[in-house]
């Protein structure tokens, strides 16, 4: 199972555009890099999933470089609603795993 | 669309004592998850089906856990006895299908459970 490594916080403003980084040197070919939101008291919440290159849709960005062991979740001018953790999961549906995610705090 | 529906919310039991928790998934989702999810952490996976049948328990503990999906829909998640460290957030999740990669995980709003 290809593990992942990301920030433990981040700190932001409100307006602000947040990059969280994750590391997934193991990442195995047929793997895809998804994103979960979770906010206090409720249940992980999916956000955006990408296989290489970039993805966008409604709320985030995912970058992924062409070496795959590496992506970016870009979330812009963040509120702070956006205050929750994000969990970067790699592999396919049942080999997901969550690690410890990253807390981000938005400030005003 | 509703969602995933878990009960009880809230749940407090002394140890020894036997706990059940109950999920009803989005309709016509093959996939369902259980996930333990203790404070300051990450949900671990505990259980998947796919419709009545269990695909990965392997990080189960047999001894005092079990899960079942009766019909390929609703299913239960049972601990007994129960033990200090159960406490926790168990979160129920569905997906559609067990396909790879797109099969995005729908969650419930999770039973906290506490143990005396």
């Amino acid at each position: 199972l290809a593990k992942t490594t990301q920030p433990i916080s981040m700190d932001s403003y409100e307006g602000q555009e947040v990059n969280i980084t994750c590391s997934h040197n193991n990442i195995a070919t047929n793997d895809y890099i998804t994103w979960y939101q979770q906010f206090p008291s409720q249940g992980p919440r999916f956000i955006i999933q990408g296989y290489k290159t970039k993805v966008t849709n409604e709320v985030a960005s995912l970058f992924i470089p062409a070496d795959r062991k590496s992506s970016t979740l870009s979330l812009p001018r963040v509120s702070l609603s956006d205050t929750a953790v994000y969990y970067c999961l790699v592999g396919i549906y049942s080999t997901l795993t969550f690690g410890k995610g990253t807390m981000l705090l938005v400030s005003p | 669309e509703a969602g995933v529906a878990q009960s009880p919310r809230y749940k407090i039991i002394e140890k020894r004592q036997s706990v059940a928790f109950w999920c009803n998934p989005i309709s016509g989702h093959a996939t369902l998850y259980w996930y333990q999810q203790i404070l300051g952490q990450g949900p671990k996976l505990l259980i998947q089906f796919q419709n009545n049948g269990v695909v990965d328990d392997s990080q189960l503990p047999k001894d005092r856990f079990s899960a079942e999906r009766l019909k390929g829909v609703d299913s239960t998640l049972k601990i007994q006895p129960a033990k200090l460290e159960d406490s926790a957030v168990y979160l129920c999740a569905s997906s559609l299908a067990g396909g790879p990669g797109t099969d995005t995980q729908y969650f419930g709003p999770g039973t906290r459970l506490t143990v005396l």
